[in-house]
């Protein structure tokens, strides 16, 4: 079956400008969770989605933020680009309900590499 | 902050076992320990999971000391693909736990030689 579908996989901004990006989740799986990778901070939990509803949120200010259709796609958003805002931003699908530790298990995108100038 | 301690760095042989370690002390009774590792540039990849029990799936086995404060991810013949950071994770397993909220450390860096 198809994996998670990131779109772009690059982009480049200027700061102050905002980004949409994209992420087509696994077939069934109904929560998408988001994350940002720096080579400082690391993989940073951005926020989750389930059934158009987020379930889940880091510790980000309110220039991210995403939403989630009710075919669980899902776009995050980033206004007024910063500097440091360059990352790896990471799509993930779970199923996210179910009795089995196995519902737990995160299917990750290969990324949007965004570089902000 | 992450739940788990990890060397930051291992290097193995090609065609050797690599025994990863990790410590996670603090586990709760209802927390699994999962295992993802990243290739560079790549998203994470799921490896294996359990909750006491040693697990074995196609890519590794995963090794649980019975107090549950400590395991080892064993890859059993590593191969130069495996050159990877390879996260630790404890978390719920299912119910409330439910969540795609994952904690992640710093991994360990393995590197694999010819």
């Amino acid at each position: 079956k198809a994996g998670v579908t990131q779109t772009p996989r690059y982009l480049i901004k200027t700061r102050g400008q905002q980004v949409t990006l994209s992420c087509s989740p696994i077939s069934g799986h109904r929560s998408v969770s988001w994350y940002q990778q720096t080579p400082g901070q690391g993989l940073q939990f951005l926020f989750e989605y389930f059934s158009e509803t987020q379930r889940n949120k880091g510790n980000f200010p309110g220039r991210f933020s995403g939403r989630q259709f009710s075919n669980s796609r899902s776009e995050m958003n980033v206004s007024t680009l910063e500097l440091g805002d360059s990352a790896l931003y990471l799509c993930a699908s779970s199923l996210g309900v179910g009795l089995s530790s196995g519902a737990n298990v995160l299917t990750f995108g290969a990324g949007s590499r965004l570089t902000v100038l | 902050d992450a739940k788990t301690t990890q060397p930051p760095s291992m290097d193995c042989a090609e065609g050797r076992a690599a025994n990863l370690p990790c410590n996670h002390s603090t586990i709760s009774g209802n927390e699994y320990v999962y295992w993802y590792r990243q290739i560079h540039s790549q998203g994470p990849q799921y490896i294996i999971h359990g909750l006491k029990n040693n697990e074995t799936n196609e890519m590794a086995s995963l090794i649980i000391t019975e107090d549950r404060k400590s395991s080892t991810l064993i890859l059993p013949h590593a191969t130069l693909r495996d050159t990877a950071v390879y996260y630790c994770i404890v978390r719920v397993g299912s119910g409330s736990g439910n969540t795609g909220k994952l904690i992640f450390g710093q991994g360990t860096t393995l590197q694999v030689k010819p």
